[in-house]
């Protein structure tokens, strides 16, 4: 069984929409990032959550540890923020390694 | 400060044939991570070090992939031979922490290696 799963893998959207993406997990963790892949490929880290919600601009993420589930959604979705979004998790325990989501492909249309 | 740097941006070589990447991660930086990523198995990350020492190697795939960081500042991950199947973007990231608010990673811009 995977310890993350991350949904939908890919989401196409009209500009405007409001868009949420998901992450759960299975194991105990100590933070959660969400990153952002543009087509370029570059890759900027978006927020780094251990609790609670987090908001940049547009970007609103948010992580519920009981539930082992974390969100990212964006309001007003403009065509730039087509990416790749990708949650990455540390283990809370064990070896410090990072668990990476499948990511989801965010396609915004004009 | 100019960010992560990573060299060259762009490699391809031919099967058998020795790799270097190269990575400067951002000043005052005490973590250092190596990621490979495909199309088939997304992100993943290979090594990390802290304050120039490696934590985590458990994900180098192999004895063929190793990474050193002789100073704050300078990291390289080799591939020695290198082959088809190890073509992939390498990305370098740094942070400033492991825990706590300051573990945000900034990530250089990426090595594309082709192995022919």
């Amino acid at each position: 069984k995977n310890e993350v799963e991350q949904s939908p893998q890919n989401l196409t959207a009209q500009e405007g929409e409001f868009i949420t993406i998901n992450c759960s997990y299975s194991v105990g963790i100590s933070a959660l990032h969400w990153l952002q892949q543009h087509p370029g490929g570059g890759i900027v880290s978006l927020f780094m959550l251990s609790s609670g919600k987090k908001k940049h601009g547009r970007l609103i993420a948010t992580i519920n540890i009981q539930e082992k589930h974390s969100s990212l959604h964006i309001t007003a979705s403009h065509p730039r923020d087509s990416a790749v979004y990708i949650c990455v998790f540390q283990r809370a325990q064990g070896a410090q390694k990072l668990v990476f989501g499948q990511g989801t492909r965010l396609t915004i249309n004009p | 400060d100019a960010g992560v740097i990573q060299s060259p941006r762009h490699e391809v070589t031919e099967m058998g044939q020795e790799v270097t990447l190269r990575c400067k991660p951002i000043s005052g930086h005490d973590y250092l991570f190596w990621y490979r990523q495909t199309m088939m198995r997304g992100l993943e990350l290979l090594i990390y070090f802290n304050n120039n020492v490696p934590i985590d190697d458990s994900g180098m795939p192999e004895d063929r992939f190793s990474a050193k960081m002789p100073n704050a500042s300078f990291s390289t991950l080799k591939i020695q031979p290198s082959e088809p199947r190890d073509s992939a973007v390498y990305f370098c990231a740094s942070s400033l922490a492991w825990a706590g608010v300051s573990n945000e990673q900034f990530f250089g811009p990426g090595t594309r290696l082709t192995v022919l």
